[in-house]
């Protein structure tokens, strides 16, 4: 069974640092692009970030360029993202999810159970 | 940017009754790269289709999907109470990749 589960999320001020961690199992990690999705609270679903099953092609939104970075440990099964710079509109339920493919470009078919990142002084 | 309107916003309908979601694009998409999400409160989304019209793993044959270029239909042939949820496509295929706003489905 696949299982992804994020951690790093909380409560931090606006232009502080974080790290979000997603640890994954069921799969080989290797094998597969991941992406991290946002959710602003009652609000729809953004594209934060993307990286291939290597690691050597990533994707940022415009708005995280220069302030996240998306990384991943294929000997860990870890993917992270580190946040830095927050601002308060970077509110939000962070989703580590799994892509179908090697690429990002099929979308994701395991989600994690989100991981809260609250922006505020 | 590619920007994915769906429509309509809101549908309300009857257990058994077919629903039909519509997401339109911007820009031509490719169809490998169009894929439709179920999200019910306070859950995490879930992968219907993705590229356009292929079932995800365990997705019941009453999901469908199908369309094109800029036109892209979900389609929930019967209607069963569970189906109440939000449903979002989403294009992955161009940067920056986009969601639409989503189409909340009510049973009635």
């Amino acid at each position: 069974e696949v299982q992804l589960v994020e951690s790093g999320g909380g409560l931090v001020q606006p232009g502080g640092s974080l790290r979000l961690s997603c640890s994954a199992s069921g799969f080989t990690f290797s094998n597969y692009a991941m992406h991290w999705v946002r959710q602003a609270p009652g609000k729809g679903l953004e594209s934060v970030s993307a990286i291939s099953s290597g690691g050597g092609s990533t994707y940022y939104a415009d708005s995280m360029k220069g302030r996240f970075t998306i990384s991943r440990d294929n000997s860990k099964n870890t993917l992270y993202l580190q946040m830095s710079s927050l601002r308060v509109e970077d509110t939000a339920v962070y989703y580590c999810v799994k892509a179908v493919s090697s690429g990002w470009y099929s979308g994701g078919d395991h989600w994690g159970q989100g991981t809260l990142v609250t922006v505020s002084s | 940017e590619i920007v994915l309107t769906q429509s309509p916003g809101t549908l309300s309908l009857s257990p058994g009754e077919r629903a039909t979601l519509s997401c339109r694009a911007s820009q031509r998409v490719s169809s490998s790269y169009l894929a439709w999400y179920q999200q019910k409160p306070g859950q995490a989304p879930r992968l219907l289709i993705h590229g356009a019209s292929s079932r995800a793993t365990a997705i019941p044959d009453r999901f469908s999907g199908s369309g094109s270029g800029t036109d892209f239909t979900l389609t929930i042939s019967r209607l069963e109470p569970e189906d109440s949820a939000v449903y979002f496509c989403q294009q992955c295929g161009s940067s920056p990749l986009t969601f639409g706003g989503g189409t909340k489905v009510e049973i009635k």
